[in-house]
């Protein structure tokens, strides 16, 4: 079965520090990878989306990478802001059907 | 929320009465979608849409239905609902299913508690 694992489960990080967030996948083959940010009471907001092709992409302060051949992703997060406060979603979509993948999140609390 | 809505928002219901959540979107993509949220448990596609009248089941559609009369609503209707089915749904759409840079856009959100 196609897994998508996310570490850690929960972080908790100072304003302004940097994190880096995990994501291991086994889906085979591979079309793209996805991470989602998910405010408390609201639905997933893309942030980054990149194919196999693609080693990294960055929106903002939020810079994705992606290993193709060990299958790993990671999520950085430069200068943390308390809006950052939210649960990250990996996203893995296969090469056939419809069905994406998704991991269970991270939760990041950033506090002052 | 990328032009979409969902209603209610909040719902209370009891074991064994039918439910019907609503899906609207003003984007005209072709393709819709509900997902469940659980703790624990990533997002997981119920059943979803590839064109009006076009649905299909996915991984946990048990206990569920859809209709999608019109291309802008898109329907999740729990027969007889039970407490297992308390959860977050989301409504999600798309403009098509194929292309690799392909988005979709999540509404935000319906809590269903079923007691």
């Amino acid at each position: 079965k196609n897994q998508v694992e996310q570490s850690p489960q929960s972080l908790i990080i100072l304003e302004g520090k940097n994190c880096t967030l995990q994501c291991n996948y086994t889906v085979s083959p591979f079309s793209n990878l996805r991470w989602y940010k998910q405010d408390t009471g609201r639905g997933p907001v893309s942030l980054t989306i990149m194919t196999f092709s693609e080693n990294t992409k960055s929106n903002g302060r939020y810079t994705a990478t992606l290993d193709a051949d060990t299958k790993q992703s990671s999520l950085h997060i430069t200068a943390s802001q308390l809006s950052d406060s939210a649960s990250y979603i990996c996203v893995v979509r296969g090469n056939s059907g419809y069905a994406l993948n998704f991991g269970k999140g991270t939760s990041l609390l950033v506090t002052p | 929320d990328a032009g979409i809505t969902q209603s209610p928002r909040h719902k209370v219901t009891e074991t064994g009465t039918p439910v019907t959540l609503r899906c609207h979107q003003t984007e005209n993509h072709r393709y819709m979608y509900w997902y469940r949220q659980d703790p624990g448990h990533g997002l997981r596609l119920i059943h979803y849409s590839y064109g009006v009248k076009d649905t299909d089941k996915g991984e946990v559609s048990d206990g569920y239905s859809v209709s999608r009369s019109k291309t802008e609503d898109f329907l999740l209707t729990l027969e007889s609902a039970t407490s297992s089915q308390t959860s977050v749904y989301f409504c999600a759409i798309s403009e098509s299913r194929g292309e690799v840079y392909n988005e979709q856009f999540f509404g935000p959100g319906t809590r269903l508690t079923v007691l």
